[in-house]
């Protein structure tokens, strides 16, 4: 099956810097790669994802990278915020029965 | 607005009590999934569903079963609780045609097997 990694584990950064999470992936057949963001004691919501037919992705201050070559993806968070804080979680979606992929998350904190 | 409900926000049970947790979605999704959240080990799936009546394995079924006999409800069932399984459990729901799409979850059940 699957296998997601997720680096860093935890993520202090200035407010108003740029933050990035990476995730590596297994298997070759992944196609579909959502970021999700869950603040304290909230349930997980996306807040971006890629397909695999696209390199690249932009919402805003936030991006999603996806190298398939490598079977690796990042987000990219710019001026970063207070709000920002919360840990995100990387997954990938493998087809079928498979289901998706968490990696172990990410806890993002923003020092003001 | 997508929503999806879970029968408890905080339930206690007993080692070997039989439990269920209940998830209701209102969005007509044929997919419905069961993780738990443990601290340091992410989102691990335990069961999901396709549509009324099928069920799928994920990466840590042991210990536990699903029940699906309406397409909006999805029930995870411990059949003899144990001290292991106390966890954050989350339910989520997306749609199929043509995907796979974003996954709505909803708010968990946080259980305590004492």
């Amino acid at each position: 099956g699957e296998n997601v990694e997720q680096h860093p584990s935890t993520l202090s950064v200035q407010e108003g810097d740029s933050a990035v999470i990476k995730c590596t992936y297994s298997d070759s057949a992944s196609n579909y790669f959502p970021w999700y963001k869950q603040e304290l004691g909230k349930r997980p919501q996306l807040i971006i994802d890629i397909r695999s037919n696209v390199g690249e992705k932009k919402d805003q201050r936030i991006a999603v990278t996806l190298n398939k070559t490598a079977k690796h993806f990042s987000l990219h968070i710019t001026e970063t915020q207070p709000e920002d804080s919360a840990v995100y979680f990387c997954a990938a979606w493998g087809g079928g029965a498979d289901g998706l992929t968490f990696g172990k998350g990410t806890h993002l904190i923003i020092q003001p | 607005d997508v929503k999806v409900t879970q029968s408890s926000r905080y339930l206690v049970k007993r080692t070997g009590e039989k439990v269920f947790l209940e998830c209701v979605q209102d969005m007509d999704h044929e997919n419905m999934f069961w993780y738990r959240q443990d601290p340091g080990l992410g989102l691990r799936l335990i069961y999901f569903s396709y549509d009324v009546k099928m069920k799928e394995k994920g990466d840590i079924p042991e210990g536990y079963s699903v029940s699906r006999e309406k397409k909006e409800r999805f029930s995870l069932i411990l059949e003899s609780a144990s001290t292991n399984q106390t966890s954050m459990y989350l339910c989520a729901s997306s749609r199929t045609s043509g995907g796979p799409y974003e996954q709505y979850f909803g708010p968990g059940t946080r259980l305590t097997v004492t």
